[in-house]
């Protein structure tokens, strides 16, 4: 069956440092592959996606992610965390026209 | 880019009335859109698809009953639960799937319904 794990449950970052948000998936064939944000209280807001080629993906807000189909990995970068950075970071992959999530990591962000 | 809509964005009611949940998109047409339930500080849970014209497919273990759902439109699905209880409160999000571009879904704001 689909999954996708994140396997960090809470990361703290002071602003300005770099970022990296872990994603593994378990899919039979190639994945679609995306990043969600969402805020305290707010719907969800698409970072990037990742469908075929090129497999490091450029997004919103300065993001990018890289697609390693050996490590079954979609891990999350961001080279400067800003304090508006802080919320729930969704990873997720599409089954079967099913968006399938991953449980999420909470994000911190130091002054 | 693409916008979906929710209405109402919080409802409070009593336990044992019905509520309805509306979901637009509001500048593109979806065949397929998507009901999610998400508990505090958890992930999004899926509920049902719902595609325009047909029954909607719900996820094992949601009621049918309990959660009508209708796609009368390609820009309208409506999530009514009915005779809701306390236990029904959470956050419900809907996304709807661009029939011009089917890889991507986009995502409402959200809903949030405390039931009394």
């Amino acid at each position: 069956a689909q999954s996708v794990t994140q396997p960090d449950i809470h990361i703290t970052v002071s602003e300005g440092a770099s970022l990296e948000l872990r994603c593994n998936y378990s899919y039979g064939a190639t994945p679609y592959l995306f990043w969600y944000v969402q805020s305290p209280g707010q719907g969800l807001q698409l970072l990037l996606k990742y469908f075929s080629g090129d497999t490091l993906v450029q997004g919103i807000k300065g993001f990018e992610a890289e697609f390693k189909r050996s490590q079954s990995s979609f891990n999350l970068r961001k080279p400067s965390v800003h304090w508006s950075d802080a919320a729930e970071y969704f990873c997720a992959v599409t089954s079967y026209d099913k968006v399938i999530f991953g449980p999420g990591t909470s994000l911190s962000v130091i002054p | 880019g693409a916008v979906v809509s929710q209405h109402p964005s919080r409802v409070i009611c009593k336990s044992g009335t019905s509520v309805k949940i509306e979901c637009r998109s509001l500048d593109f047409q979806a065949t397929t859109m998507f009901w999610y339930r998400q508990f505090p500080k958890q992930s999004l849970m899926l509920m049902a698809t719902s595609n325009e014209g047909s029954k909607a497919t719900y996820e094992q273990g949601v009621e049918k009953d309990k959660f009508l759902i209708n796609h009368a439109s390609l820009t309208l699905s409506t999530l009514t639960v009915t005779s809701a209880h306390p236990e029904d409160s959470s956050f419900y999000i809907c996304s709807a799937r661009d029939r011009g571009r089917t890889d991507t879904q986009y995502f409402g704001p959200g809903t949030r319904l405390t039931v009394l």
